[in-house]
């Protein structure tokens, strides 16, 4: 079976630019969260969804955004980038919803120059 | 968000050495977890625990639990190459503040 799968693998921009990130879940996992990892850091939780309605939230700013669609997959939002936000972006993805319980795919790895 | 304090940062060890390393916090939380990660892949689970004081073995890892809920530790027994990676802790004090270590390289000598 496959697992959690994000793309893309590598992106650049420039600050002040949008990005979007996606990622696809294991197949029957519901809930799907988003982690920034900073180089040198652990992982840093940014959004969790399940079943489409946001489920809990991170201390970020509110140019991170996020959704899940009808299919279990999810989009990471994310305007006026700033050289901070320069990470490895991970998505995880979990059968109820459970933390321990999850699964993470290999991350997007976002540069902002 | 804060995380967790976990040392050391960074070993280098011979094949066949035991490994030992430990997370701390400020805060209790309810589950530990224990995670490796290796590079261009995201972490994978290694170890869970629930209650304090617990004690949980997965082949060569051994994680505790601490009593104060404060902390947890984790050993690797007769280290292989294999065995390289980042270790990372994580507390869970309730499904939505979950709180990860900075990291421990772990880098194995043959």
């Amino acid at each position: 079976d496959a697992g959690v799968t994000q793309s893309p693998t590598h992106l650049i921009k420039t600050r002040g630019q949008h990005v979007t990130l996606r990622c696809s879940p294991i197949s029957g996992h519901k809930s799907v969260s988003w982690y920034q990892q900073v180089l040198g850091q652990g992982p840093q939780f940014i959004f969790q969804y399940y079943e489409k309605e946001e489920r809990g939230r991170g201390n970020f700013p509110d140019r991170f955004s996020a959704r899940q669609f009808p299919n279990y997959s999810s989009e990471l939002n994310v305007n006026a980038l700033l050289l901070g936000d320069s990470a490895l972006y991970l998505c995880a993805s979990s059968v109820s919803g459970t933390r321990v319980e999850q699964y993470f795919g290999p991350g997007t790895r976002l540069t902002v120059t | 968000g804060q995380q967790l304090n976990q040392s050391p940062q960074s070993m280098f060890i011979q094949e066949g050495e035991d490994v030992s390393m430990n997370c701390t916090s400020s805060s209790i939380f309810n589950t530990w977890l224990w995670y490796k990660q290796d590079p261009g892949e995201g972490p994978v689970l290694l170890i869970a625990l629930y209650k304090a004081g617990e004690l949980t073995s997965n082949g060569r890892l051994t994680a505790q639990f601490g009593i104060t809920r404060k902390d947890s530790f984790l050993n690797i027994s007769a280290s292989i190459p294999s065995d390289v990676g980042i270790y990372f802790c994580a507390g869970l004090y309730n499904n939505n503040d979950m709180r990860f270590g900075a990291g421990t390289r772990l880098t194995v000598k043959p």
